[in-house]
This record gives structure tokens, sequence and C-alpha cells, in this order.
């Protein structure tokens, strides 16, 4: 199955400024999916990104507060914008495990902390 | 919502059978069962899937009712690795495959 590389690992970000976040694959996946994880909390899905598209945000994200890049089929970033200390929270990229119906690889994570 | 019910934390001794169970009584027919978990501080982890039939692989087996309404992830040996918080999750046939994360369990391998 494919290995992601996130980056940054951690980060602790000062109120109205912004973190990008970078996830490399090492094999080229058609969809990238982009996560939050609050504290303490499951999952939950910001964003779908394909290559060549913009991407799908899921109710309650939007755009401007969490543009997401999809320049090829191994790499994509998530920007956290206008950042307050409620994006406080572990951000995490998926990708297929290969086929659609063998489940996902998730990144090791992005932990903010924003203050 | 999510589409599945798990106890919210279980213990179990080191070296025994750990027994996950899931209801997700309003599963499709065309529906997989996943199982992930996400051990502190690190991106959750694939374990297994099934559809209907029973399903094991290196890591864990999954027992399905075969009415599909409940299903059982089980750690033959468990480990003090083992201690983290484990997924049941249905996949969602009708978008983009999303994955919609309940609370999952806690589960603490104990010496």
């Amino acid at each position: 199955s494919a290995v992601i590389s996130q980056k940054p690992s951690r980060d602790i970000c000062q109120r109205g400024t912004s973190l990008t976040i970078q996830c490399q694959v090492d094999s080229q996946v058609t969809m990238m999916f982009w996560y939050r994880q609050q504290p303490g909390q499951s999952l939950t899905l910001i964003a779908t990104a394909n290559q060549g598209s913009e991407a799908t945000y899921e109710s309650g994200f939007v755009i401007d507060k969490f543009p997401i890049s999809r320049p090829n089929l191994t790499f994509s970033t998530l920007t956290v914008s206008n950042m307050s200390p409620e994006d406080s929270s572990i951000y995490l990229c998926s990708v297929e495990r290969g086929q659609a119906f063998y489940g996902y690889t998730f990144g090791s994570g992005t932990r903010l902390t924003v203050v | 919502d999510a589409k599945t019910t798990q106890p919210p934390s279980m213990d179990c001794a080191e070296g025994r059978a750990a027994n996950l169970p899931c209801n997700h009584s309003t599963i499709s027919g065309n529906e997989y069962v996943y199982w992930y978990r996400q051990i502190h501080s690190q991106g959750p982890q694939y374990i297994i899937h099934g559809l209907k039939n029973n399903e094991t692989n290196e890591m864990a087996s999954l027992i399905i009712t075969e009415d599909r309404k409940s299903s059982t992830l089980i750690l033959p040996h468990a480990t003090l690795r083992d201690t983290a918080v484990y997924y049941c999750i249905v996949r969602v046939e009708d978008s983009n495959y999303q994955l919609i994360w309940g609370a999952g369990t806690k589960l603490i391998i104990k010496p």
C-alpha cells in the first residue's frame, strides 16, 4: 500500500497566521483526503482533492479557510488560514490503499496548536 | 452521524484475545465493514475489512453476523502495543467512498 509523508509533524502558530501542510505519496493516487481530528474527538473529513480539479469540501468547511492544492498525482497541500485557537487539531491526509475496496492509508498527521 | 455503535472503552489482559464488538444495524447490502485503529499521536492504521464472510489476516480476524447487523474484531493474542482506539466504519458507497468515523472503542491492554 501507499506510503505517505506528511509535514510538518507539529507546529505552534500565532492566531491570524496561516499554515500549509504538505502530503507526499510514494505512488500516484487519484484521490487524496484531508481530515481534521479535534482534541479527544474522532476524525472529520474536510475535503477530497482530485488532481486537476477543485477540491470538494464537506459541510462546514470552506475553501477560503482551508484552501487545498493538488498539482500532481503524488502531492497535495492543505492550508489552514487566518488561524484561531479553535483550529488547534491534528490534520491528516489519506489516500486509498490501492483499490477503493481495500481501505485507506493515513499520514502520521500534523499536530497544530494555535496560541 | 456515524452508522456504527461501539462501546467507548474496553480492557483486556495481555496475551488474551481481545474481542471488540460493533453494531451496524442499518448497513446496506453493498457496504463493507472496515476496522482501523489509532495509536496515540499516530494516524489511523488499517486493520481489516469484510463484506459478509469472516476474514482473517496477520493482524486480526473479523467476524460478521449472518444478518450483517453486527461484527466483532478479534485480536488473538493482545500485546501492550495493541492499546489504541479502534474504529469500526461502514463505507458509504455514494460519497467519494467517504468514511464516517464514530467515536471508536478505547482498548487498554493490561499486563
